[in-house]
Order: C-alpha cells, then structure tokens, then sequence
C-alpha cells in the first residue's frame, strides 16, 4: 500500500522567515509523482509544486522549493520569505504512473504565518 | 474560463434523506474525481472518470453512486444519507493522466443530522 505521512499538524512561523515543511511516503515503485497542495482559508486547493521522480533536479516555483531525497522517501516543501498569504493547510501527494488514478494524500500540515 | 464549479455549497440533511452534488468543469477535462475530506484526513477518493461514460470505486464509495453522462459534468448521489457522511466534498478534475496538476472546485459542506 502506498503512504503518505506528515508528521507536522500544526506550524507557525514569522512574516518573512523561512520554513520547512516534512512529507515522506511509502512506495516500491521507482517511477511516480510527487505533489505540493495548499489550501487556504477559502477551502479551494491548488498546486503548489509537483516533482516527478526520474528528476534529480529539486523543482522549484519563485519562492517554493522542494527537497527530494528519493533514497529516503522525503519530499519537504522550503517557503522562503513567507507572506501573510501562504496561512493555509499543506497537503503532500503522491501517485505512481503504473495504470494507478488514484492521489494519494497525507494528513496535512496547518501552517500559520504571524505578522 | 469558471475552471471547476461545485454546487451546492452547503446543504443539511437528515437522515435518510436523498441528495445530488453537482461538478461541472469548462477545461474539456478528461478525468474527474469526487473526494471527501474529513478533519485529521487528508483528502480520500470517492469515485472517479475517466472519460465520458465512465466511472470506477475510489477509496470510499460506500453509499455513494456517480454518472457521467456528459464530459464536463461529474454528479456524486447520496441515496440515502448517513451522519457519517458528514465532509467536505471536493470535486477535481484534470486534462489526461492523474499525474498531472489537478484542478479543483470550491468544495460543498454537507451536513447529515
């Protein structure tokens, strides 16, 4: 079965630090893909981040940026600079490529930005 | 460009009661999904298609049923509600393979009493 798991409910930070958030999952595929979501306080998810396996290379978007560490199952989202508008839930997800349609997400991570 | 619309956005049941919700994208998307997302949860798999005319069993489609009859629209029935369907609903949808971004609607609060 595949997991995801995130080991952090809650987190906060100050305006315009920089923070980490952990996501590892569970998998014995080689190939699959990995997702950051956020949903704010309207409820409405979007897509963070997304970083497929075969690339070594850590994806990054402005001021996310992902550290992929396929040997260790760890895929922790970096926010950089943070604004009063990253306050919201982050989910981690997870799929693999091999005829699977279904995302798997972990528990999410409430993530609070103090001004 | 709407993207995904859910409708409606809140609404109480009780118990035993019948209800459809509603998932319309204007993207021309291929692949729909209807998830539930519980406090402590994450988001977990209903139903899902994968083309017009298609549907197949998620994570939880217990007391849940789905069409999709037309390929922008992607109904979720409840035919006979539960207070443990109490959730957020969210639909999403995305343009071929899962592994793609996938866009998602507002959500519907559903209440069962």
């Amino acid at each position: 079965a595949q997991t995801v798991t995130q080991s952090q409910p809650e987190m906060s930070v100050q305006e315009a630090e920089t923070v980490t958030l952990s996501c590892t999952y569970d998998t014995s595929e080689n190939n699959y893909y990995l997702f950051w979501y956020k949903q704010p306080p309207s409820r409405q998810m979007i897509l963070v981040i997304r970083q497929e396996a075969y690339k070594q290379q850590n994806a990054t978007e402005n001021r996310f940026s992902v550290n992929f560490q396929k040997a260790a199952k760890s895929f922790s989202l970096k926010i950089s600079d943070s604004q009063l508008g990253d306050t919201a839930m982050y989910f981690c997800a997870f799929i693999t490529n091999f005829g699977n349609e279904k995302l798997t997400f972990g528990t999410g991570t409430r993530l609070t930005i103090i001004p | 460009n709407a993207g995904v619309t859910q409708t409606p956005k809140f609404r109480v049941l009780k118990t035993g009661q019948s209800m459809t919700l509603l998932c319309a994208q204007d993207m021309n998307h291929e692949y729909m999904y209807w998830y539930r997302q519980d406090p402590g949860m994450g988001l977990r798999l209903i139903h899902y298609s994968v083309g017009e005319g298609t549907t197949a069993k998620g994570e939880v489609p217990d007391g849940y049923n789905v069409s999709r009859l037309k390929k922008q629209n992607f109904l979720l029935g409840l035919e006979s509600a539960a207070p443990s369907q109490t959730s957020v609903y969210f639909c999403a949808s995305t343009k071929d393979r899962p592994y793609y971004e996938q866009y998602f609607g507002p959500g519907t609060r559903l209440t069962v009493t």
